[in-house]
């Protein structure tokens, strides 16, 4: 069965410091792989998608900047962080185009920028 | 802009009685429609979805209702228990575009 890890699940990180959250998928291949934010009020927002390895599509600018070195490996980055950072990360899958079946997220990761 | 859009932040409804939540959305390209439910410090998990081409999907005690002229979609849930006390978030999407756009979802709360 497929599986998806995503850690830390806490971290606190003072301004100006870099990030890098980690998402792994197991028992699939070439998984369409997916990076949200639940900040308060602001419900889910993406911010970026892959539909392959190196294939990164960009939802809003902002501070942060995706990669995607392995099929099955999703990584968040900043080099430099903002209190305007601070929200509940999410890292999601799907095996398409999601059509009736949707995502399956990760645990989440909540960061605190102080 | 927010395409998809749950205008209701909380609800609470009594134990035993029907929880409806609802969820417009503005872009009529969209024709995938889901609800996820999601608890603190977790991520969401699926619920139940609806295609274009239903106006209804059932699934237990959850059913979705999509009304797409009013481009508004509906969840009901019957009957509500505590351990549905959670985050509701709808979500939408548009074939071919890989990603589904989500609303800023409702807390429900079931009181016992």
């Amino acid at each position: 069965s497929q599986t998806i890890h995503q850690w830390p699940a806490t971290l606190v990180q003072p301004v100006g410091s870099p990030l890098s959250l980690e998402c792994t998928v197991e028992g699939t291949s070439n998984p369409n792989l997916y990076w949200y934010r639940q900040a308060a009020g602001r419900g889910l927002q993406l911010l970026f998608y892959s539909v392959g390895i190196g294939q990164i599509s960009s939802e809003v600018p902002q501070n942060l900047s995706a990669s995607r070195p392995q099929d099955r490996q999703f990584i968040l980055s900043s080099k430099k962080l903002l209190l305007s950072d601070s929200g509940f990360y999410l890292c999601a899958w799907s095996d398409g185009q999601g059509g009736l079946y949707g995502y399956t997220f990760g645990s989440g990761t909540r960061l605190t920028v102080v | 802009d927010q395409q998809v859009k749950q205008n209701s932040p909380s609800l609470s409804v009594q134990e035993g009685r029907i929880s409806i939540l609802n969820c417009d959305y503005t872009n009529s390209m969209f024709d995938y429609f889901l609800w996820y439910k999601k608890y603190p410090a977790e991520g969401p998990t699926f619920l139940i979805s609806i295609s274009s081409i239903k106006d209804k999907n059932e699934d237990g005690r959850f059913t979705v209702f999509l009304n797409k002229s009013a481009k508004h979609l509906s969840l009901h849930i019957v009957p509500s228990q505590p351990g549905d006390s959670a985050v509701y978030f709808c979500a939408a999407s548009a074939s071919g575009t890989y990603k589904y756009i989500f609303g800023t979802g409702t807390r429900l709360k079931v009181l016992a």
